[in-house]
């Protein structure tokens, strides 16, 4: 079967640094995703991945690791703004997306 | 990038009927999907609308809860029929264009609750 991994619930501090981790195990590989979702809002694009590597984006960066089945978001400089979810997707051999069950962010002061 | 609108953004509705959710791209589009999300959880999709022939529905739906139309490449409906609490949920218009790597893009969604 299809199953995309990562933690429920994070917490980070203000002016910090956090990696949310993703693992996945699908039926062929086109590519991941990473949305942003704050509450009672659409999901919105954050980055994407095919390739094994670092992809920066200002304070944000994602990783991934294709032979591990392993993807990490990077989010540096923590603002309170960033009290979200993290969704982690993979496009799948039908370039269907297969979604994770999030990672829910709290920002503390 | 694509940008998306949806009607009605939420509705309150009684067990029973029927609601229809318009979605409006502002431009021609390859891919349209549906998808649910239920209070703290994830995204889980409905199906994709198809432009000139049926929608492909996942597994546990089917089309005569969620009929679907999509008479052309930058508007579709869902239409969630005989509801009941259950069906409470935000729903998701979402599209995929050729040049944007599968990359989904999201209406702001509609906010159902079925009393």
């Amino acid at each position: 079967g299809q199953n995309i991994d990562q933690p429920t619930e994070m917490t980070a501090t203000e002016g910090a640094i956090v990696q949310i981790n993703c693992t996945y195990q699908t039926s062929g590989f086109n590519g991941l995703f990473w949305y942003q979702q704050h509450a009672g809002e659409a999901p919105t694009f954050l980055s994407y991945n095919v390739l094994d590597g670092l992809e920066e984006k200002g304070r944000f960066s994602s990783f991934l690791s294709r032979s591990k089945g392993y993807s990490y978001l990077l989010l540096k400089e923590l603002q309170m703004k960033d009290s979200a979810s993290y969704l982690c997707a993979v496009s799948d051999s039908n370039y269907q997306l297969i979604w994770g069950a999030g990672t829910k962010l709290i920002i503390k002061p | 990038s694509a940008v998306i609108s949806q009607k009605p953004s939420r509705d309150i509705c009684q067990r029973g009927t029927s609601l229809t959710i318009q979605c409006q791209v502002d431009s021609q589009v390859t891919m349209m999907f549906w998808y649910r999300q239920q209070p703290g959880q994830s995204l889980t999709l409905i199906a994709t609308a198809n432009q000139g022939s049926e929608a492909t529905y996942e597994s546990g739906f089917v089309i005569d809860k969620f009929p679907i139309s999509r008479p052309n490449l930058t508007f579709s409906t869902l239409t969630v029929s005989n509801m009941s609490p259950e069906d409470s949920s935000i729903y998701l218009c979402s599209v995929a264009t050729a040049d944007s790597y599968n990359e989904q893009f999201f209406g702001p969604g509609t906010r159902l609750t079925v009393l």
